[in-house]
């Protein structure tokens, strides 16, 4: 049972424009959702996370965005960079069990 | 750097033996989290503890256990392994337990099982 579904397992964006990536959830009970980025060889690093009270938040090129209704979220970096080029991951959690929920994750190619 | 420390990098092994992998917390976080990483299964939950004891156990098998020791390292052992348990293990800490601190993750150890 997949809670936490990227059904994108991957994306190519052209430097400068906007790469949006998406992430749905099953369990209503996730009050806390977070983005990891990975690079090959390296563990995950922590992105950009929001809180279920809130719809937006943003931390300079990262924007994610939550829709409780539909058990949607969406990061949206703006304007892409080659650098960005990682593999996605987002993750939901019941905040008061710390135990993170992973999807499968979407690889970000930012074309030059 | 995350400041989680895990070791070894790699481990190649056969099957039906046994493995132990190490994780060094950051400085100050009590809490350590264990995930598996398979090709297909993307990152899972194993085992969490708190300050030495276990506090949450996701889809971890029973021939694998872990503890946390009281200088808050932690092991995942892996016992009688098969080919499936070929994998990447990471292990994260974070300051509290069922906060919203954030974790931070190791660079793992991949496990290649022949």
């Amino acid at each position: 049972d997949q809670q936490v579904k990227q059904n994108s397992p991957s994306l190519s964006v052209q430097e400068g424009r906007i790469s949006i990536l998406n992430c749905d959830y099953t369990n209503s009970m996730f009050d806390y959702f977070l983005w990891y980025k990975k690079y090959p060889a390296e563990g995950p690093t922590f992105l950009i996370s929001i809180s279920s009270i809130k719809d937006k938040n943003e931390d300079g090129r990262f924007t994610v965005f939550l829709n409780k209704s539909a058990k949607h979220l969406s990061l949206h970096i703006v304007p892409s960079q080659p650098g960005d080029s990682a593999v996605y991951f987002c993750a939901a959690a019941i905040s008061n069990t710390g135990k993170l929920i992973f999807g499968q994750g979407t690889t970000l190619q930012v074309k030059p | 750097d995350s400041g989680v420390t895990q070791t070894p990098k790699h481990l190649i092994t056969a099957t039906g033996q046994r493995v132990t992998l190490r994780c060094s917390p950051r400085s100050g976080d009590l809490s350590v989290y264990w995930y598996q990483q398979s090709l297909d299964q993307g990152l899972q939950f194993l085992i969490q503890y708190y300050n030495g004891e276990e506090r949450a156990k996701g889809n971890i098998l029973e021939r694998f256990s872990a503890q946390q020791f009281p200088d808050l390292h932690s092991e995942l052992n892996l016992s009688s392994l098969e080919l499936g348990d070929s994998a990447l293990y990471f292990c994260a800490s974070r300051l509290g337990q069922g906060s919203t601190d954030t974790q931070y993750f190791g660079p793992g150890t991949r496990l290649t099982v022949l």
